[in-house]
């Protein structure tokens, strides 16, 4: 079936630095989203892109959708220690209601 | 506001046994979502609905049943547990997109 792939898989980085991480797809998407899962809990979406090449902020994040829409990135600069967490792609296709998650990316800070 | 709840939040089956998760949302969403994550795999997508009485296939549909008799509710049912099956099952609903609404997952072993 579906799913999209995510890299790195995980990672471990000091508190402070920027992060970076990417999703591709063999499919094109239309929605590019991006969720956040805490330890013990369910994901939250942190970011929905809706066009290619759109580039798209929230706070510390900054999300893009690539112009191929079989891409997606996700940077995070100056990392904090609550930041670490499952981080987990996902898009939709026109005319479904799926939503489709890729493999994940675990982010690790160490203080 | 509950949002979207799960019951039971652990549950240890045995080979051949049958059981029902259930999936409650109060936010009047037309659509639900049953997700499995297991390690390095991220979400997969079992089963959707996409309103009262519906639903459809995800990508690992094998070995589950689904039902949406009314639309707050979203039930999975395992037919016979196969430890194939552990894992940590997650719902989701969603009014459209882009965000869907998680709740916190049920943590499912089978000996």
């Amino acid at each position: 079936g579906q799913q999209l792939n995510q890299s790195p898989q995980s990672m471990f980085i000091q508190e402070g630095e920027d992060v970076s991480m990417n999703c591709t797809s063999s499919s094109i998407f239309n929605t590019w989203l991006w969720y956040k899962q805490d330890p013990g809990e369910g994901p939250v979406l942190l970011i929905a892109l809706y066009k290619a090449g759109e580039l798209t902020s929230n706070g510390r994040l900054t999300a893009q959708f690539g112009i191929t829409r079989k891409d997606s990135f996700l940077n995070i600069s100056a990392s904090i220690p609550s930041d670490v967490g499952i981080y987990f792609c996902a898009g939709t296709t026109s005319g479904t209601y799926k939503y489709i998650f890729g493999t994940g990316t675990r982010l690790k800070v160490l203080a | 506001n509950a949002g979207v709840t799960q019951t039971p939040k652990f549950r240890v089956l045995k080979t051949g046994q049958s059981m029902t998760l259930l999936c409650a949302q109060d936010m009047n969403h037309e659509y639900m979502y049953w997700y499995r994550q297991d390690p390095g795999m991220g979400l997969r997508l079992i089963h959707y609905s996409v309103g009262e009485g519906t639903t459809a296939k995800g990508e690992v549909p094998d070995g589950y049943n689904v039902s949406r008799l009314k639309k707050q509710n979203f039930l999975l049912g395992l037919e016979s547990a196969a430890p194939s099956q552990t894992s940590v099952y997650f719902c989701a609903s969603s009014q459209g997109i882009p965000e869907a609404f998680f709740g916190q997952g049920t943590r499912l072993t089978v000996v």
